[in-house]
This record gives C-alpha cells, structure tokens and sequence, in this order.
C-alpha cells in the first residue's frame, strides 16, 4: 500500500488569488493522478502527472489554470490558479496501484473554499 | 474510453432490508472494477475490488459485489442494510498500465429506521 499525504487540508482563499496543493508519497510511484470532487459531486480526473514530462490534462482542464509538477518519483504540487468560487471544491492526489491486484490510492484530500 | 454509469442518484431503504447498487461500466480490455464509499466530511474508502478469478467478491462491512461481463455490470450488494451504512457510494472502473481511476457519479444511500 501507499500512504499519501496532502498539504494543506484546508484554506479559504480570495478570488483572483493561487493555492498551491502539495502531494507527498510514502514511496516511489510512476504515475500520480489529481482529481477534483465539487460539492456534491463525484471524483473527477484533473490530469495525470509522470515524472520528467508534462502532465496530461483531461478534457476541460487546462495547465494554465491546473499547472502541475513532479519534480520526482515521491511529490508532485497541483496549483488552482487566478481562483474563483466554481474552484470551491475537494482537490485529492491518488497513486496508481503498483501491480495487478492493486487498487489506487487517495489521499484526504484538501478543502478549498474561493471566497 | 472508459466510463461508467450509476443510474440511480440515490436510494432509500429500511434499516434492515437488502441493499442494491448498479453500475454499468465501458471499457475496452478486462476491467479492474472497485466500490468505494465515501461518508460525509470523510475520504475514500475502498468497499471491495474486481481484477480477475471469481465474479462474486466479498469486501468489507458485509458487502459484496457480482462482476457480469455479459452485462457491463458490476452491481453492489448487502443483505441487511445499517443506518452506519448511509453514505455515498461510487463505482470505479481502474485502467491497466497505471490505474488511472475513473468514477461513476455516484448513488447516496439513505437508511431509514
């Protein structure tokens, strides 16, 4: 298993403001994923981060506003930029299984409320 | 590319009743298949897990789910529901080469006494 730990748990931010969500893995991992969960609403795949490449965005995210690094094999950074009240949402880091029979693993998430 | 679906937004059952949840997932190789649920103001926690062998797995809390390749399905089940089982309750289909994991809507389950 991994454990996942994500930083800050919590912020309230202004609008127009940046917020950038740290992800720490208790071990080494290819790929690390970040999703978004809107209020009410279920998990949403925001991109796919690899070490030493750019990450993949899915449809309806952009890397101006979801600018993502992954310096190396254990921590990766998610920043909601130029923020606003629709970015209110639970952003949560997740690792992908590490071989067949393995499920992905989330973190606790982090709360941000754009004020 | 990968999908899945959770027709029923919520569901209301006795405490004590039977409980079943669908999803119907789209993917194109064998899929990895999972149930998590999700309890107010808490993480993920994952129910049980589908890669292969027997289509009938047990996970944890009683549940239980029946994989139906023929049906696309991957239905959630319990014999006897607990008013500590409201919550919200996803399906997940995980991608081979990574686990990339995609989720259903979700169903919020509520348990009356």
């Amino acid at each position: 298993s991994a454990v996942i730990s994500q930083k800050p748990s919590r912020d309230i931010c202004q609008r127009g403001t940046s917020l950038t969500i740290q992800c720490q893995v208790d071990s080494q991992v290819t790929m690390m994923f970040w999703y978004r969960q809107q209020p009410g609403q279920s998990l949403t795949l925001i991109a796919t981060a690899n070490q030493g490449s750019e990450a993949t965005y899915e449809s309806g995210f952009v890397i101006d506003k979801f600018p993502i690094s992954r310096p190396n094999l254990t921590f990766s950074t998610l920043t909601v930029s130029n923020m606003s009240p629709e970015d209110s949402s639970i952003y949560l880091c997740s690792v992908g299984g590490t071989g067949i029979g393995t499920e992905a693993f989330f973190g606790q998430g982090t709360r941000l409320t754009v004020v | 590319a990968q999908s899945v679906t959770q027709p029923d937004i919520h569901i209301t059952v006795s405490e004590g009743a039977s409980l079943e949840l669908r999803c119907n997932y789209s993917y194109g190789a064998t899929p990895y298949l999972f149930w998590y649920v999700q309890s107010p103001g808490q993480g993920l926690q994952l129910l049980l897990k589908y890669f292969s062998g027997d289509t009938l797995v047990q996970g944890i809390k009683g549940f239980e789910a029946e994989f139906k390749r023929s049906q696309s399905s991957f239905n959630l089940r319990k014999p006897s529901v607990h008013w500590s089982d409201a919550a919200e309750y996803f399906c997940a289909v995980g991608t081979t080469g990574g686990f990339k994991t995609i989720f259903g809507a979700g169903t919020r389950l509520f348990v009356k006494a």
